[in-house]
């Protein structure tokens, strides 16, 4: 079975600049979720999507950040203008609700770098 | 609110030594809990669960049990070796199907 498939792994951009991450998730998943993860600290959620429509976005910063899933699989996730306190590990995740423990099974992440 | 406080690290260890990392979490309901684990330069994966109160999870040696009564899931391991050095974290979540809560992470070092 295929894992969470993220891109680009890398991405350095000058502040101000635009970026934008893909993510394709476990074939069935329904559930799709983008988390931040800052240098230090914990994953913290942006975005969660069931299908194609959003189930929780509290915490997006809906300024700069915006987050689509369009057919319900594929996700982009995309930050225009960029800030410094952007830099950070951008984590697409996903799950199977059916499942009793709800576990979510992670990509490899997309690294930004804002300077 | 929701959350979920682990022990600071860095944790450094000399191999064979035992681990706990402690982990204790806020929430409504009957959670499932959760410890990942980040091996350098890989993702985040899932190490060990637990969706109710006094489950023990386990896996490649580690466990950690569901302790209602005092909101907590600490991670043991009786023998540490060099290539558990990583970073875990402690999550949890209300409902399946709902986005995971993480703790900050808690580094571990074990040298040879």
């Amino acid at each position: 079975e295929a894992g969470v498939a993220q891109s680009p792994r890398y991405k350095i951009i000058e502040k101000r600049q635009s970026v934008a991450f893909w993510c394709n998730p476990i074939s069935g998943h329904a559930t799709l979720y983008w988390y931040q993860q800052i240098l230090g600290q914990g994953p913290k959620l942006l975005i969660q999507f069931q299908n194609n429509g959003v189930v929780d976005d509290s915490q997006l910063p809906k300024d700069r950040f915006s987050a689509e899933r369009l057919k319900g699989v594929d996700s982009t996730l995309k930050i225009q203008p960029a800030k410094l306190e952007d830099s950070a590990v951008y984590l697409c995740a996903s799950s199977l609700v059916e499942r009793d423990s709800g576990e979510l099974f992670f990509g490899e992440g997309s690294r930004l770098t804002v300077l | 609110g929701n959350s979920v406080t682990q022990m600071e690290g860095p944790v450094t260890l000399s191999e064979e030594a035992f681990l706990t990392i402690n982990c204790t979490y806020t929430a409504t309901g009957y959670p499932s809990l959760f410890w990942y684990v980040q091996y350098p330069g890989e993702g985040l994966q899932l190490l060990l669960k637990a969706t109710k109160a006094d489950d023990k999870g386990s896996n490649k040696g580690f466990e950690a049990t569901y302790r209602k009564e005092t909101t907590s899931f600490h991670l043991e391991k009786g023998s540490v070796q060099v290539s558990d050095s990583a970073v875990y974290f402690c999550a949890f979540h209300n409902q399946a199907g709902t986005a995971l809560i993480f703790g900050k992470g808690t580094t571990l070092s074990v040298s040879s």
